[in-house]
Order: structure tokens, then sequence, then C-alpha cells
């Protein structure tokens, strides 16, 4: 199994709203990525969960919350967003993110719209 | 600044023909280097990697190559088809870094029958 199952697929929510992404994998990994992805732009990197302990946070702002309950599952809490949020979510994992020569494995992403 | 650049937003290709994409890095610290394809609404998916120590690194019809000393890498698919039509990130890592990648802006690839 090389999966990193993302759900939901898509998201429509306002900014009052809280809602929360899922991910899970079932390959042993030890780390697990959120990134984020506007339209025709790179993916950019949000946090990084090493050994389910936050590892990295890139700055990002306070209505992101993410939660690692487990080797397996990466989630990513969602309260008072604003329009310009929108975007696609990826969450990724390697087998440990302290070492190179490795590739992510990538979900299809939870495509959010902020209404 | 941009450490990762795709200076082609987008590449026409015949199928068959040979493409060609393009990519330039400017942190020398950036010591393994991949390339993914995306489809619209899906996340990334790894084609290739190539590790700092190599040239060249070939899997089916594609390859990449890198030039240390340009700052730059390309991938090569030979024979194009249709099905590789999508958006190609070039995205590169840093040995002090762990897996933290930085990815380039992306080339969108059209394979014409």
């Amino acid at each position: 199994d090389t999966e990193v199952t993302q759900t939901p697929k898509h998201l429509v929510m306002g900014m009052t709203n809280k809602k929360s992404l899922k991910c899970e994998q079932h390959m042993g990994h030890r780390a697990m990525y959120w990134y984020k992805q506007k339209a025709k732009k790179p993916p950019e990197l949000m946090f990084v969960y090493s050994y389910e302990k936050l590892s990295i946070n890139e700055s990002v702002p306070s209505r992101f919350s993410p939660e690692c309950p487990n080797s397996s599952l990466l989630n990513l809490h969602l309260h008072a967003l604003q329009p310009e949020d929108s975007a696609l979510y990826l969450c990724a994992s390697s087998q440990d993110h302290l070492v190179t020569d490795e590739k992510l494995f990538f979900g299809s992403g939870t495509q959010l719209s902020v209404l | 600044d941009q450490q990762v650049k795709q200076n082609s937003p987008s590449l026409s290709v015949q199928e068959g023909r040979i493409s060609i994409l393009n990519c330039d890095y400017t942190n020398s610290m950036f010591d393994y280097f991949l390339w993914y394809k995306k489809y619209p609404a899906e996340g990334p998916t790894f084609l290739i990697s190539i590790s700092s120590i190599k040239d060249k690194n070939e899997d089916g019809r594609f390859t990449v190559f890198l030039n240390k000393s340009a700052k730059h890498l390309s991938l090569h698919i030979v024979p194009s088809q249709p099905g590789d039509s999508a958006v190609y990130f070039c995205a590169a890592s840093a040995n002090n870094a762990g897996n933290m990648l930085t990815f380039g802006g992306g080339t969108r690839l059209m394979v014409k029958p």
C-alpha cells in the first residue's frame, strides 16, 4: 500500500465554520506533511510532523491547527478561515523527514473553498 | 526569492517526440532533486529523482540530467505520449533540511496526438 488518503476531496465552508481535513497513510512512515497549493502555483510547506510531534511550522496562521493523533493519521483543523485560504491542501508522508534522498508520497488533496 | 525556477510555464510537443523540461536552482546546498507529475485536482506523483553525486538517472522513458556547475537540471521524456500531458514540478532538498522540498513553479506539458 503506497497510498496517502485524504478526506474530504472537496470542502466548502463559511468564514465562521469549523472543519477538519483528514489524512491517513499505512506505509509505516514517521514523517507527515501539510502543503498548500494555490492555483497555478507550486505547493508550499505548512507543517511537518516527525514521530507524531510537530517539527516544523512555516509561520502558518493560527486559524490552521494541525494534529497528529497517531503515526498513521494527520488532521488539519480549520477555524475562521478567510476567502484567500481557498486552495488545494495536500498531505504527504515519508519514511523520516530528517533523511534526504527520499521521496514524499502525496495524497490527492482536499480542494477547499472559503466563502 | 525563488530558489527553484522553471522558466517555461508551458511546453507543447508532438506525440513520439522528445519533451525536455528545464529547472534551475540557486541554493548550492541542494543535493537531492526530484520531478513530480501532477494532474488537475490531484496530488503530485513522484516521477524520478537524482542525487547530486550523479549527473544522470534513467527510468524507462524518463531521464533526468544534473549539471551542478550550472545549477541546472532537466527532465527528458522520450518518446512523449498523450498521457504524459500534465504539470511537471521540479523540487529540491538540502542535506541539512531533511525532506523539506522546495518546488519550482511547474511546467505544463501538452503532448499532441
